[in-house]
């Protein structure tokens, strides 16, 4: 059963556009949600992280917005660049008692292609 | 470079025979996870180290799926008999204890299995 749950599963924006990628999650025990980018022939690497006692965060030209009675979270890339095309995956993890600390479960990730 | 390294970058193996992959975690993280990554999927959990103690195995990870971190520190991964099915990216990550500590993954070793 997949925990989380990403859309869409690939997306073509062009220069200087809005990227945007979607996740849902069930777990209510889930309280820390990171989103990696990974690029070919490399391991993830962490893009941006919140908890869900906020409702957005931004770093740069990413933000993540949470909607926490909704059970989801987006990445919004803004100005999206040529080298911002890779594969991108949100994740969540919990400390629930009985999970594994810090186990995270992934998406199935958004293949993001920015047309210059 | 300071990051997550694993070894070898690239494994090509026939079927049956036994392969071993290395991590070496960031030196002063105790948490030691590997996942498994296969084409167009998320990474998936594989089993998790705090410190030497193996403290959970995915069901993923058959009777043939082996790992260690015999001294706390860099971590190996055994496939015996491998399979076709096994083909796959392994990835290494670790971290600090800490309340949602940030996951630092290697570049993980991919398997081939012809």
């Amino acid at each position: 059963q997949q925990q989380v749950k990403q859309s869409p599963q690939s997306l073509i924006v062009q220069k200087g556009g809005i990227s945007i990628i979607n996740c849902a999650y069930e777990n209510t025990a889930f309280d820390y949600f990171p989103w990696y980018q990974q690029f070919p022939g490399k391991g993830p690497a962490l893009l941006i992280a919140i908890r869900p006692d906020v409702s957005e965060k931004k770093e740069g030209r990413f933000t993540i917005s949470f909607n926490k009675s909704a059970k989801q979270f987006s990445l919004h890339i803004m100005d999206s660049q040529p080298g911002d095309s890779a594969t991108y995956f949100c994740a969540a993890s919990g400390q629930a008692r009985g999970s594994t600390l810090g186990r995270l479960y992934f998406g199935r990730g958004t293949q993001l292609t920015v047309w210059p | 470079d300071t990051g997550v390294s694993q070894d070898p970058r690239h494994k090509i193996t026939k079927r049956g025979q036994n392969v071993t992959f290395r991590c070496d975690p960031i030196s002063e993280h105790n948490r030691l996870y590997w996942y498994r990554q296969t084409l167009g999927q998320g990474p998936e959990f594989l089993t998790y180290f705090q410190n030497e103690a193996q403290l959970e195995k995915s069901r993923l990870l058959s009777d043939r799926f082996s790992a260690e971190r015999p001294k706390g520190s860099f971590s190996t991964l055994e496939i015996q008999r491998t399979e076709q099915g096994d083909s796959a990216m392994y990835l290494c990550a670790s971290r600090t204890t800490g309340n949602n500590s940030p996951l630092h993954f290697g570049n993980g070793t991919r398997l081939t299995v012809t």
